[in-house]
């Protein structure tokens, strides 16, 4: 069984960096074809993808972040973490980590973690 | 605005069929698999449907999916009430080197 959870501050201040860990189990970031990736949603809006980082360390970021983005892995520790730099009340979301299968695409989703970004 | 297009709200009656469009370009929809999510109220999104029209193990049949050309769609059949829920489709982006979601379609069973 695939599960994936976040983890983090819920509450960050204006320009402060956000840290974000993804512990997952039921599969392996070393396996051929594996991704895992962040997705976010702002309070009663839509999807927004962020991040993905595959099992050969290849790193993918939504241009329009990628320059406050960074994800990387810990396979010994089933972790992906993401920071975002320089955060904005405009980034307070629900995020969620996802795993990616080259068969299936984005399946698994963790349960989210909101983060409000406020003085 | 979000590069793949999605009606913000579809509605039917129990027992109905029900159809979500999705609309993209040559760049996403066009040239790669789409996927459906279903999202119940407070919950996280589900996998519904991958590579246009392949459903998941455990997704009830009633849920199918079809893509042509630069669109997409979902269908419902049999409409629950517990199917209320927003519905977001997705492609990968070759022009964008993104993962785009469509604005998401919200259900409502009458």
């Amino acid at each position: 069984q695939i599960t994936l959870k976040e983890s983090g501050p819920t509450l960050v201040e204006p320009t402060q960096t956000l840290t974000l860990t993804c512990t997952f189990s039921g599969f392996s970031l070393t396996t051929s074809g594996v991704g895992v990736g962040w997705i976010r949603q702002p309070p009663g809006k839509a999807l927004e993808w962020l991040a993905m980082i595959y099992w050969d360390d290849d790193k993918r970021y939504s241009p329009s972040l990628k320059s406050r983005l960074t994800i990387t892995k810990d396979t010994s520790k089933n972790q992906v973490v993401l920071t975002m730099t320089n955060m904005y009340p405009m980034d307070t979301a629900t995020y969620y980590c996802v795993s990616f299968y080259e068969a299936t695409g984005m399946d698994v989703w963790g349960q989210g973690t909101t983060v409000t970004v406020s003085s | 605005q979000s590069v793949v297009t999605q009606p913000p709200s579809v509605s039917g009656t129990p027992g109905q069929r029900v159809i979500f469009s999705c609309s993209g370009s040559s760049s996403n929809i066009g040239s790669n698999f789409v996927y459906w999510y279903q999202q119940l109220p407070g919950t996280a999104p589900k996998l519904l449907i991958y590579r246009n029209d392949q459903r998941p193990s455990g997704v009830p049949d009633r849920f199918s999916g079809s893509k042509s050309g630069t669109s997409a769609s979902l269908a419902i059949s049999g409409l629950r009430s517990e199917d209320e829920a927003d519905y977001y489709c997705a492609a990968w982006d070759d022009s964008l080197s993104t993962w785009v979601f469509g604005g998401g379609s919200k259900l409502t069973v009458l």
